[in-house]
């Protein structure tokens, strides 16, 4: 079975700072692992994915993610927050079991402070 | 090249009445899901169409809900009747195979919000 859980609700940043969302998931087999963006009033964005080759995935707007097999950890980041990154990400994960339906984490709220 | 469209992207309807959502895949895209977000919880599986045939649906929560794929193109997923925890946000996605490589990833529409009252 597959599971995928983020850590926090809601993360706050102050723009320019550092954004760290973190996500770990439970894969029996090899995972393909996403990361959607939902903005207010849209629907579910492909921010990145990863799914085989070089761990450190870079997506749009300027977020990459970086796959950690032993840590189990798929976290996202951004090295400087912009107000328009205001919005609830979504990790998740996908594989050869379920016939590829996405199965997604909780969700996590980012706030940005001016 | 047009994306998952949804079909309504809102809808309130009274406790006991029917509600049926539509979904129209990306063109040529054999793998149709349905999931739902309930208020505050996470985004959960419900169905999953090969063409027209249910591959999996493990998720549908009750048989008050019917999902169907005519001709393998559009779904529609009905409610009927509704109750007041079927609101929430109804996403639909679609992938496509490539030659037996399952494709891995999932493009998604906008969502219908329905609201039961």
């Amino acid at each position: 079975a597959q599971s995928v859980t983020q850590l926090g609700s809601h993360v706050s940043v102050s723009e320019g700072a550092l954004v760290l969302l973190r996500c770990n998931y439970s894969s029996s087999v090899p995972p393909y692992l996403f990361w959607y963006v939902q903005y207010p009033n849209q629907g579910l964005q492909l921010l990145l994915k990863y799914t085989t080759g070089a761990t450190l995935v870079k997506g749009i707007n300027g977020f990459e993610a970086e796959f950690k097999k032993s840590e189990t950890s798929f976290h996202l980041t951004k090295p400087s927050a912009h107000m328009s990154d205001a919005a609830e990400y979504f990790c998740a994960v996908s594989g050869f079991t379920g016939g590829f339906k996405t199965i997604f984490g909780a969700g996590t709220r980012l706030f940005v402070k001016a | 090249e047009a994306g998952v469209t949804q079909f309504p992207s809102h809808s309130v309807i009274e406790k006991g009445q029917t509600v049926t959502l539509r979904c129209d895949p990306i063109s040529g895209h054999d793998n149709l899901y349905w999931y739902r977000r309930v208020m505050g919880k996470e985004i959960k599986f419900l169905l999953h169409f090969v063409k027209e045939s249910k591959q999996d649906e493990s998720g549908m929560p009750n048989n008050r809900f019917l999902a169907e794929r005519t001709g393998g193109t559009y779904s529609t997923l009905k409610v009927q009747p509704a109750e007041l925890e079927d609101s929430g946000v109804y996403f639909c996605a679609s992938s496509q195979d490539r030659g037996g490589i399952v494709n891995t990833e999932a493009f998604f529409g906008q969502g219908t919000r329905l609201t039961v009252v």
